[in-house]
């Protein structure tokens, strides 16, 4: 599975947008993105995953640039509950699917 | 809902001790994973399972070994625990194909004295 690089922390104001970024130049044609996140104590919940096209759902937007090489999350409306670690993957697509492999993540901050 | 039990939140054991980390899924997921997550490390991967029997090792297996003798049960052995297995440890399961959501379980803080 491809690497991905995402930054180690971000800060974001209460209610406003918070796009966190993720570079995975290596990426192959048959990898999805995936999203998790992580909140201290918990163990990571699943937040979105795209293969191509942008994606949406009640939680956030995925949006993946057209060579695919990056991703962006975003949570529209950030609130002190979104703190948290934000892991971001890539996973091969064709096959079984195997190992899950996490990096680093990026901690972000929601400030009040 | 999907639920990933691990069976115990909190445990201290003695240098030497052989340990057992018990992971139950109740939804019938092929692959199974356990991780262990170090302050400023992020989460490990030590092993996978993605049938009963079957296993794979993750990125940092020294130490560890894992048993899966039924589908909704993945266990992670410490063979002789030592002070620097002292971790989080965090289990997951999902279906067999990439386009799926994993599922974790809300750890195990396990401590080596």
């Amino acid at each position: 599975d491809a690497k991905t690089t995402q930054p180690t922390s971000m800060d974001c104001a209460e209610g406003r947008a918070a796009n966190l970024p993720c570079n995975h130049s290596t990426i192959s044609g048959n990898e999805y993105v995936y999203w998790y996140r992580q909140i201290h104590s918990q163990g990571p919940q699943y937040i979105i995953h795209g293969l191509k096209n942008n994606e949406t759902n009640e939680m956030a937007s995925l949006i993946i640039t057209e060579d695919r090489k990056s991703s962006t999350l975003i949570l529209p409306h950030a609130t002190l509950r979104d703190t948290a670690v934000y892991y971001c993957i890539v996973r091969v697509a064709s096959g079984s699917a195997r190992q899950l492999t996490f990096g680093s993540g990026t901690q972000l901050t929601v400030l009040p | 809902d999907v639920k990933v039990t691990q069976s115990s939140r909190y445990l201290v054991k003695r240098t030497g001790e052989k340990v057992f980390l018990e992971c139950v899924q109740d939804m019938d997921h092929e692959n199974m994973f356990w991780y262990r997550q170090d302050p400023g490390l992020g989460l490990r991967l030590i092993y996978f399972s993605y049938d009963v029997k079957m296993k794979e090792k993750g990125d940092i297996p020294e130490g560890y070994s894992v048993s899966r003798e039924k589908k909704e049960r993945f266990s992670l052995i410490l063979e002789s625990a030592s002070t620097n297995q002292t971790s989080m440890y965090l289990c997951a399961s999902s279906f067999l194909w990439a386009n799926t959501e994993a599922f974790f379980g809300q750890g195990t803080r396990l401590t080596v004295v």
